[in-house]
C-alpha cells in the first residue's frame, strides 16, 4: 500500500529565503507526482507534474524533482516571498489506469516579511 | 480553458438528513472524476472515483455515494448524514490518456450537526 510523507509537518521562514519541501513514498511503481499548493479554506492548485520518467520540473521559482529510485521528491522554492505563505502537498499517482492520486498531510509553510 | 464548479460553497445540515453535492467540469470530454474528503488532521481522502458515465468506484465503505449521470457532472450523495461526514469536500478531474493533471474545484464545506 502507497503512503506518502511530508516533512515537516511546518515551517516558518523569513522573506527571501531559498527553502526545500520533502516528500517521500514507499512504493516506487508511480505513474506521476503532482505538487500542489492549497490556501486556508480554498480548494487545491496545480504547481508541479512531473512523471515517472521525467527528473524535474520548473515553473517561476518553483523546481520539483524526483527521485523514483529512493522514493522521493522535493520542491524547491527561491526567494521566498509573504504570498507563498500556504499549505503545500504533494501527491503521487500509482501506475494503474485510474490516475488516482495518494496525498502526504502537508507543509504549512508561513514567509514572515 | 477549463473549469471545474462545485457547489454549494458551504452546507450546515442537522445528523440524519439527506445530502447533495455538485461537481461539473467545463471545456474538457471524458474526464476522470474524483472525490476526495479533507477532514481536520487527516489529509486528502479520495473517496469515489469515475472513469466514464455510470461508472463510479468507490475507495472507502461509508455511508456516501457518488453517481455521474453525464459525462461533466459527479455527484456526491448520502441518504442520512452522520456527525463524522462533516469536512471539506472536493472534486477534481484528470485526463488520464495525456498527462494525469488532476485539477481540482474550489470545495464545499460541510458542518453536520
Amino acid at each position: 500500500k502507497q503512503e506518502v510523507t511530508q516533512i515537516p509537518a511546518a515551517l516558518s521562514v523569513p522573506e527571501g529565503e531559498n527553502l526545500v519541501l520533502n516528500c517521500s513514498f514507499t512504493d516506487s511503481a508511480i505513474y506521476n507526482l503532482q505538487w500542489f499548493r492549497q490556501d486556508p479554506g480554498k480548494g487545491l492548485t496545480s504547481l508541479l507534474l512531473i512523471q515517472s520518467s521525467q527528473r524535474e520540473q520548473t515553473s517561476g521559482r518553483l523546481n520539483a524533482s524526483l527521485d523514483k529510485s529512493s522514493g522521493r521528491s522535493t520542491l524547491y522554492i527561491a526567494a521566498s516571498q509573504p504570498g507563498d505563505s500556504a499549505t503545500y502537498l504533494c501527491a503521487v499517482a500509482g501506475s494503474s489506469n485510474t490516475g488516482k492520486l495518494i496525498f502526504g498531510q502537508g507543509t504549512t509553510l508561513q514567509v514572515k516579511p | 480553458s477549463q473549469t471545474i464548479h462545485q457547489w454549494p460553497a458551504t452546507l450546515v445540515q442537522p445528523v440524519g438528513s439527506p445530502l447533495s453535492l455538485e461537481c461539473t467540469v467545463e471545456g474538457t470530454s471524458n474526464p476522470n472524476l474524483y472525490w476526495y474528503r479533507q477532514a481536520a488532521g487527516r489529509g486528502l481522502q479520495l473517496l469515489f472515483y469515475s472513469v466514464g458515465i455510470g461508472q463510479i468506484s468507490s475507495e472507502v465503505p461509508q455511508n456516501l455515494s457518488a453517481s455521474r449521470p453525464q459525462d461533466r457532472q459527479f455527484i456526491l450523495s448520502s441518504k442520512k448524514l452522520l456527525l463524522s461526514d462533516s469536512g471539506f469536500y472536493l472534486c477534481a478531474w484528470s485526463r488520464l490518456a495525456i498527462d494525469n493533471e488532476q485539477f481540482f474545484g474550489p470545495g464545499t464545506r460541510l458542518t453536520v450537526l
